[in-house]
């Protein structure tokens, strides 16, 4: 079964800064390009971040682009997003999600970030 | 970046019940359109990719349909556990974006 799993959230003082990781299983993690996609309280999902299969093309929201960078270790089946300069419109659960062809196939449950004083 | 709008926001049927959910594209996205399905305090699920075709292991009462900027999703016999947050995403163009979402809640 196609899974992965999201960690490194918590409760962080705004202009603190966070890294989130997100764990693959059951498929080859490094044939895929995956997003990272978050949703605020009460609110719709908002696409976050990019990162090809070899790491090639990497893109960013606009709204993060300059605090966030995305990353992969295919040897280890993992991707990690490295937040900076944290603000409270980042307050969020933060989904992977793995990449068909620029649709969403496999989500994880996601990962709480809080930003807040 | 491409707006998509979904209608209604909200959504109240009963159980076997046919449901029609719409998301219309601020421009063309041609069939590059997929709906997801998310149930409260779980992620969200593909159900449809490029406007027609459904996702592996969805049932065959969801269907899509559309092309260009005016997209439906249809649920042809509501069952209990079809009530959940309903998203369209489009994958035209650079970014992807989502619609805001149609709550499909129990009448």
């Amino acid at each position: 079964e196609m899974q992965l799993l999201e960690s490194g959230g918590g409760l962080v003082q705004p202009g603190g800064s966070l890294r989130l990781s997100c764990a693959a299983s059951g498929f080859t993690f490094s044939s895929y390009s995956i997003n990272w996609v978050r949703q605020a309280p009460g609110k719709g999902l908002e696409w976050v971040s990019y990162i090809s299969a070899s790491s090639s093309s990497i893109y960013y929201a606009d709204s993060v682009r300059g605090r966030f960078t995305i990353s992969r270790d295919n040897a280890k089946n993992s991707l990690s997003l490295q937040m900076n300069s944290l603000r409270a419109e980042d307050t969020a659960v933060y989904y992977c999600a793995k990449a068909k062809n620029y649709y969403m196939d496999v989500w994880g449950k996601g990962t709480t970030v809080t930003v807040s004083s | 970046e491409i707006v998509l709008t979904q209608s209604p926001a909200t959504l109240s049927l009963s159980p076997g019940e046919r449901a029609t959910l719409s998301c219309r594209a601020s421009q063309s996205v041609s069939s590059n359109l997929a709906w997801y399905q998310q149930k409260l305090g779980q992620a969200p699920r593909l159900l449809i990719y490029d406007a027609s075709n459904r996702a592996t292991g969805i049932p065959a009462r969801f269907s899509g349909g559309g092309s260009g900027t005016d997209f439906t999703l249809t649920i042809s016999s509501l069952e209990p556990e079809d009530f959940a947050v309903y998203y369209c995403q489009q994958r035209s163009n650079w970014p992807p974006t989502f619609g805001q979402g149609t709550r499909l809640e129990i009448k």
